[in-house]
């Protein structure tokens, strides 16, 4: 079965930093997926990435999918306290057939951001 | 337009109780997946549904049901609480939860199930 590790597992940075978070998927990456949680609460999608070498971008956050590395990476420029939270990747288990309903979740990244 | 919305917030039963859990799809959203989130494993899918039809399945005891009506609206039951059943239930929605990549699932805000 497919895994997915995150890393860091947490990080702490200064309003204003640059900060980058990777999902290093332990099979093919079909459709990768990048969810935000604050504590105890829902997920909310940021981003959905397809193709290898595909780059998406949503105000200061930018995802990226590296296919060879079955990688990607979540980059947040300038961050600010409301960037605080859990990240969490998210992958298709299946390569074009049917996932229904299922993705494999990283054990998420917590960030926070200190003002 | 409305999101996805889970019933109870917050609930805490005692061991060997049986508990219930709902959660109405976003309008026009025909598949309800459930996810079970806990601190020791993370997100772990319980099993998904689209027109009253169980599509796929998790690795959970068969103390883990749900169905699904007519109206999309999907409930989760677990019988016979077990302590390590305390975690953070999550229902997400999606249009069609069929594969190439296109697969993404809005999250209701979870119930919180505390055993006793």
């Amino acid at each position: 079965s497919q895994e997915l590790e995150q890393s860091p597992q947490s990080l702490i940075v200064q309003e204003g930093k640059n900060l980058t978070i990777n999902c290093t998927s332990s099979k093919t990456l079909y459709g990768l997926y990048w969810y935000k949680q604050k504590y105890g609460e829902g997920l909310i999608f940021l981003m959905m990435l397809q193709k290898g070498g595909e780059e998406k971008s949503h105000e200061k956050i930018t995802a990226k999918l590296d296919e060879k590395k079955q990688q990607s990476s979540l980059h947040i420029t300038a961050s600010q306290p409301s960037h605080a939270g859990i990240y969490l990747c998210g992958a298709d288990d299946v390569a074009g057939g049917t996932s229904y309903g299922k993705l494999t979740f990283g054990q998420g990244t917590i960030l926070t951001v200190h003002p | 337009k409305a999101g996805v919305t889970q019933t109870p917030r917050y609930l805490i039963k005692t061991r060997g109780q049986q508990v219930t859990l709902s959660c109405s799809p976003i309008s026009g959203h025909r598949s309800v997946s459930w996810y079970q989130q806990t601190p020791g494993q993370g997100l772990q899918f319980l099993f998904e549904y689209f027109s009253e039809t169980q599509r796929n399945k998790g690795n959970f005891p068969g103390r883990f049901s749900g169905r699904q009506f007519s109206n999309s609206r999907s409930e989760m039951n677990v019988s016979t609480l077990e302590l390590g059943d305390s975690a953070l239930y999550l229902c997400a929605s999606s249009l069609e939860a069929r594969g190439s990549g296109a697969n993404v699932l809005t999250f209701g805000a979870g119930s919180r199930l505390t055993v006793l």
